[in-house]
């Protein structure tokens, strides 16, 4: 069970706008900023989106990331083949027993 | 280009030790930042280990910090990790990354390793 929740699959078209959403709390999203990866099958996790929707040098703008209150939500636009993969947020937890980083379960996206 | 190498062995017996080490090119672990691990359980999703400071200053998963130590040694430009008796339930793919603390980003990783925990 993560401590962050997202929908364990998605889907779409190419071409096609698709969205992920992962849910929260107060002592994470609701508090701390949300940073998205990129799991190509087989690989290591690729920073996708950080600080909520920052973009890191190289990924294209088709992604962008948004926050508000203890949701978050990865936007991917103009969907590609090469789009599919899994994917994950992941934010600080302020919780009792100190600070520390939770991810969500991850949504596998299928481009149809 | 900072690059990430994680070694150590592929299978571990249980209630004994994992320990991984990993190897940090195209940067200095002294510079400054966080270096730190994650693991996937094969099929499942991501869980964050712990992180260390060139300093030694750490931050644990609460829920695996009974077992944990990471360490850095900072003359071989590498960090390390131990998991103390294992189980089954520790067999995973162990990735180690650096760590941008404020924002609880990890924006280079390392390519992973499989340790399995079968006798």
């Amino acid at each position: 069970q993560s401590v962050l929740t997202q929908p364990p699959s998605a889907s779409g078209t190419p071409g096609q706008r698709v969205t992920i959403s992962c849910s929260g709390s107060s002592s994470n999203i609701g508090s701390n900023t949300v940073n998205w990866y990129q799991q190509l099958p087989g690989t290591a996790p690729k920073l996708l989106i950080y600080s909520n929707n920052q973009r890191p040098s190289g990924v294209p703008d088709r992604f962008s990331g948004s926050k508000s209150g203890t949701s978050a939500s990865l936007a991917i636009s103009g969907l590609q083949s090469e789009d599919e993969a899994d994917y994950y947020c992941a934010a600080w937890d302020d919780s009792l027993n100190g600070p520390y980083v939770v991810f969500g379960g991850g949504t596998k996206l299928t481009v149809l | 280009q900072v690059q990430l190498q994680e070694s150590g062995p592929g299978l571990v017996k249980p209630s004994e030790t994992l320990s991984l080490t990993c190897t940090v090119s195209g940067y200095s672990i002294s510079s400054g930042y966080y270096w730190g691990w994650i693991r996937q359980p094969p099929g499942k999703g991501l869980e964050w280990i712990g992180s260390i400071y060139h300093s030694g200053s750490t931050y644990y998963n609460p829920s695996l910090k009974s077992r944990v130590t990471i360490s850095v040694d900072t003359s071989k430009n590498q960090f390390s990790l131990k998991l103390s008796s294992v189980t089954a339930a520790d067999t995973a793919v162990y990735y180690c990354a650096r760590w941008v603390v404020v924002a609880a980003t990890f924006d280079y990783w390392g390519q992973g390793t499989l340790v399995t925990v079968s006798s």
